[in-house]
């Protein structure tokens, strides 16, 4: 079964660090662009940052830029959202997803892990 | 960055009802335009890419059309499991945009 599973979501203060990862399975991990994609309590869908299948591009929505990485271990399947200085404005649900291509649509996604930023 | 509008936000219908959603993109995205539905507590799952192509699995009272700037979500018949928000995501270039969503309610 193709799916995707994150994790390490939780409660932070303001300013604070946290770390997310997706572990996907039942399908060739290395084939695939990943991608980051948010959504705040009763808001819509937000992309957040895309990964080529080397690891040899990234995007990021300028509003992550220079404080979230993404970043992916094709080895073990795996991909991560490393997030520093985080703000209020960051809690959400974080989903992984799968893309076919560079600035993909997202035809399999994880069902989320939850951040909340607050003191 | 592009910006994406649905509508309507809110729309109100029977099962058994044709509906259809709108998206505008503020400029240009050819055909890469895609469709997603999503129920509460649960990740969007994708129903149209490129515009008009159905994704496997995804029932044919589903269909979209447009190109450029305008696009169109059809459900020919609405069913009971069809009731849910549904997004319009343009994949032409950074930074992906979705629209706010158009949420469907049972009238």
């Amino acid at each position: 079964e193709v799916q995707m599973v994150e994790s390490g979501g939780g409660l932070v203060q303001p300013g604070g660090s946290l770390r997310l990862s997706c572990a996907a399975s039942g399908f060739t991990f290395s084939s695939y662009w990943m991608t980051w994609v948010r959504q705040a309590p009763g808001k819509g869908l937000e992309w957040v940052a895309d990964i080529k299948q080397d690891g040899g591009e990234k995007y990021y929505v300028d509003s992550v830029k220079g404080r979230f990485t993404i970043s992916r271990d094709n080895a073990k399947n795996s991909l991560y959202l490393q997030m520093n200085s985080l703000r209020a404005e960051d809690t959400a649900v974080y989903h992984c997803a799968r893309g076919l291509r560079i600035r993909s649509e997202f035809d399999i996604w994880g069902q989320g892990t939850m951040v909340t930023v607050s003191s | 960055d592009i910006q994406m509008t649905q509508s309507p936000s809110t729309l109100s219908a029977s099962v058994g009802d044709r509906v259809t959603i709108t998206c505008r993109a503020s400029q240009s995205v050819s055909n890469w335009l895609a469709w997603y539905q999503q129920k509460p507590g649960k990740a969007p799952s994708l129903l149209i890419y490129k515009a008009s192509t159905l994704q496997s699995g995804v029932p044919s009272r589903f269909s979209g059309s447009g190109s450029g700037t305008d696009f169109t979500l059809t459900i020919s018949s609405l069913q009971p499991d069809d009731f849910a928000t549904y997004y319009c995501q343009q994949c032409n270039s950074y930074p992906i945009t979705f629209g706010q969503g158009t949420r469907l309610e049972i009238k």
